[in-house]
């Protein structure tokens, strides 16, 4: 069974700190994608990652691919009350084409 | 441009009842289709997915089915609803020779009672 597994689970934290999201699994993947939802939504693509090692940026947001393909994280500069929400990180296990979901992380920035 | 549509929003229904959700795609062709749950707060669990008409693969066992009628309609059912079956549902597309993007639907909002 492909799993992927997300810390941590819930996070609340004062707004101007930094956080890192983690997204990890024993499989490799042919691309790692990361999602953000409101409740009562679908979930937004924030990001694709498909080369090992692969680092993006998004204004304050840094995502980061392992150089094996098997992990990635997001990491959170200077987080606003607006980043809150479920963040989500799906991967595409090689030579398929379905989305293996991680448990996601739920975020929550005071002001 | 590419939009995708869920009806309906949300659902109320007894246990025992048939289901019938329905999810159309707009603007792209031979998309993959996808059907997800979501319980609150937490991970999408795929359902179904399917690269073609007519083509479905499950991924668990339940009594949901999936039927994919035309190119661009995805249609999730049930003939008896459970108590578990509440739940987010969300219908998702990807491009047929690409799986690096994913777009998801507004979601349906389903309780069984």
């Amino acid at each position: 069974t492909q799993l992927l597994e997300q810390s941590p689970q819930f996070l609340s934290i004062q707004e101007g700190e930094n956080l890192t999201v983690y997204c990890n699994s024993s499989s490799v993947f042919s691309s790692l994608q990361w999602y953000r939802q409101e409740p009562g939504e679908g979930p937004v693509l924030l990001v694709t990652v498909v080369t090992g090692g692969e680092v993006k940026k998004l204004k304050r947001l840094t995502f980061q691919f392992g150089d094996a393909r098997k992990d990635s994280s997001l990491h959170i500069t200077a987080a606003q009350p607006g980043d809150t929400g479920l963040y989500l990180c799906a991967g595409v296990p090689t030579g398929t084409y379905k989305y293996i979901f991680g448990t996601g992380t739920r975020l929550k920035v005071l002001a | 441009s590419q939009t995708i549509h869920q009806w309906p929003a949300t659902l109320v229904q007894p246990v025992g009842s048939p289901l019938s959700l329905e999810c159309t795609v707009e603007g792209t062709s031979n998309p993959n289709l996808y059907w997800y749950r979501q319980a609150a707060g937490r991970g999408l669990q795929l359902l179904f997915y399917s690269v073609g008409i007519g083509q479905i693969s499950s991924e668990v066992p339940q009594n949901l089915s999936a039927s994919r009628p035309q190119d661009r309609q995805f249609i999730l059912s049930s003939k008896k609803l459970l108590l578990s079956d509440s739940g987010f549902y969300l219908c998702a597309w990807s491009d047929l020779y690409s799986t690096d993007t994913q777009y998801f639907g507004p979601g349906t909002r389903l309780t069984v009672l």
